[in-house]
């Protein structure tokens, strides 16, 4: 069945950069619209970006924008999310999510803590 | 942006009772509207797809006592008959246009 795992978390000083990676198995990868969402800790959910199927088309939300780039290599089927200029409030759990129609498919999530 | 007022932020009730949970959005969304379960340390979980469908003949470990309604601007999730395994926060999401925003979130607890 389809199944996403996230990788790339750990602890970051503010300022720095990180990269996620999101692999994909069980479905065609390449056929569907990805999307990051977070989640802060002990806070609700947060969507951040989305891709194209093919790539052609990213769009992130406002308080990400100019510093997280969605991307994706449909040949290793993965997802990505480069984080620069990492700010205290970018703490949390971070799950990639598929599109079919609407997100269904989740990952378990990995987790980004933002600290000097 | 679309904003989504989600209400209760939570709720108390008895094994047996049936709960209902309200999304408002602030314009006209069709009814491109999702409802998710999230438990402790977990991801999100599609019960309801658009607005009203339930995603149980999309996926197994989906109960049919999950219900969803409405279109437009107001809508409704209702668990019926409240087990002990329904304990969990939802959310609702809104798709019709990007940026994608979620309800605040309804915690569930039982009484």
């Amino acid at each position: 069945q389809a199944q996403l795992v996230e990788s790339g978390g750990g602890v970051v000083q503010p300022g720095r950069s990180l990269r996620l990676s999101c692999a994909a198995s069980g479905f065609t990868f390449s056929n569907y619209v990805m999307h990051w969402v977070r989640q802060a800790p002990g806070k609700g959910l947060e969507w951040v970006a989305v891709i194209a199927s093919d790539g052609s088309y990213k769009y992130n939300a406002d308080s990400v924008k100019g510093r997280f780039t969605i991307s994706r290599d449909n040949s290793k089927k993965t997802l990505y999310l480069q984080m620069n200029s990492l700010r205290a409030d970018d703490t949390g759990m971070y799950y990639c999510a598929r599109e079919s129609d609407s997100p269904d498919v989740w990952g378990q999530g990995t987790t980004v803590t933002v600290s000097s | 942006d679309i904003q989504m007022t989600q209400s209760p932020s939570s709720l108390s009730a008895s094994v047996g009772d049936t709960v209902t949970v309200t999304c408002q959005a602030s314009q006209d969304i069709g009814s491109y509207l999702n409802w998710y379960q999230q438990k402790p340390g977990k991801p999100p979980k599609l019960l309801i797809y658009d607005a009203s469908n339930d995603a149980s003949i999309l996926e197994t470990g989906v109960s049919s006592r999950f219900s969803g309604g409405g279109s437009g601007t107001g809508f409704t999730f209702t668990i019926s008959s409240l087990q002990p395994e329904d304990i969990a926060t939802y959310y609702c999401l809104q798709y019709d246009n990007l940026p994608y925003t979620f309800g605040q979130g309804t915690k569930v607890e039982i009484k």
